[in-house]
């Protein structure tokens, strides 16, 4: 089966500039995660998705990030503006359902902001 | 909140020593802890889960609810083993994931 998609790879943008990544799951999970990993650290999850609706985005700066997951399917993640400290690469994740499965890893897009 | 202690940054062992990678949690209201691998140039992956209590690429990993820990071992490491291992226990309502920091393991011939 196909893994989870992720684009784009890599991506530069000066701080206060906009930014979004993509997300395409495993076709039939239902719930979908971003994670932000720093240089050095473990993921940190950012949102999660069941099918449309988020399960938990406590994590997530709502200030200046904001993340969607239209039709339940692909979902979109977006920065604005960004900051230095965004700098990291960005991992989405899916499972089959919620509790207790074992989520699969995109590629990740990496992050850099000047 | 979940907190997860993974004290090693690094660890080297030379092949076919043991191996143990340790990850210390807060709390946990489940079985399901979950240690992850990040081999080189290739994605995050489920290495192994607590609750299904096999054995996968000769890792196992012993949960003690006594003294909050979920160490990784293996008997006999293998330079393939070389890694980035996350320890991941669960937390909250829908049992969200806490990675640790990680332990980068290097398998020395």
């Amino acid at each position: 089966e196909a893994g989870v998609a992720q684009s784009p790879r890599y991506k530069i943008i000066e701080k206060r500039q906009s930014v979004a990544f993509w997300c395409n799951p495993i076709s039939g999970h239902a719930t979908l995660y971003w994670y932000q990993q720093i240089l050095g650290q473990g993921p940190k999850l950012l949102i999660q998705f069941q099918n449309n609706g988020v399960v938990d985005d406590s994590q997530l700066p709502k200030d200046r990030f904001s993340a969607e997951r239209l039709k339940g399917v692909d979902s979109t993640l977006k920065i604005q503006p960004a900051k230095l400290e965004d700098s990291a690469v960005y991992l989405c994740a899916s499972s089959l359902n919620v509790a207790g499965d074992e989520q699969y890893f995109g590629p990740g897009t990496r992050l850099t902001v000047t | 909140a979940q907190r997860v202690t993974q004290p090693e940054k690094l660890l080297s062992v030379f092949k076919g020593a043991p191996v143990e990678l340790k990850c210390n949690y807060s709390y946990s209201g489940s079985p399901e802890l979950f240690w992850y691998v990040q081999y080189s140039r290739q994605r995050l992956q489920l290495l192994l889960r607590h609750i299904s209590r096999e054995s996968i690429k000769g890792f196992t990993a012993d949960l003690n609810k006594g003294e909050t820990s979920f160490h990784l071992k293996k008997p006999f490491a293998q330079e393939e083993d070389s890694a980035m291992y996350y320890c991941a226990p669960p937390s909250g309502s829908a049992r969200q994931l806490t990675f640790g920091s990680g332990t980068q393991l290097t398998v020395l011939p």
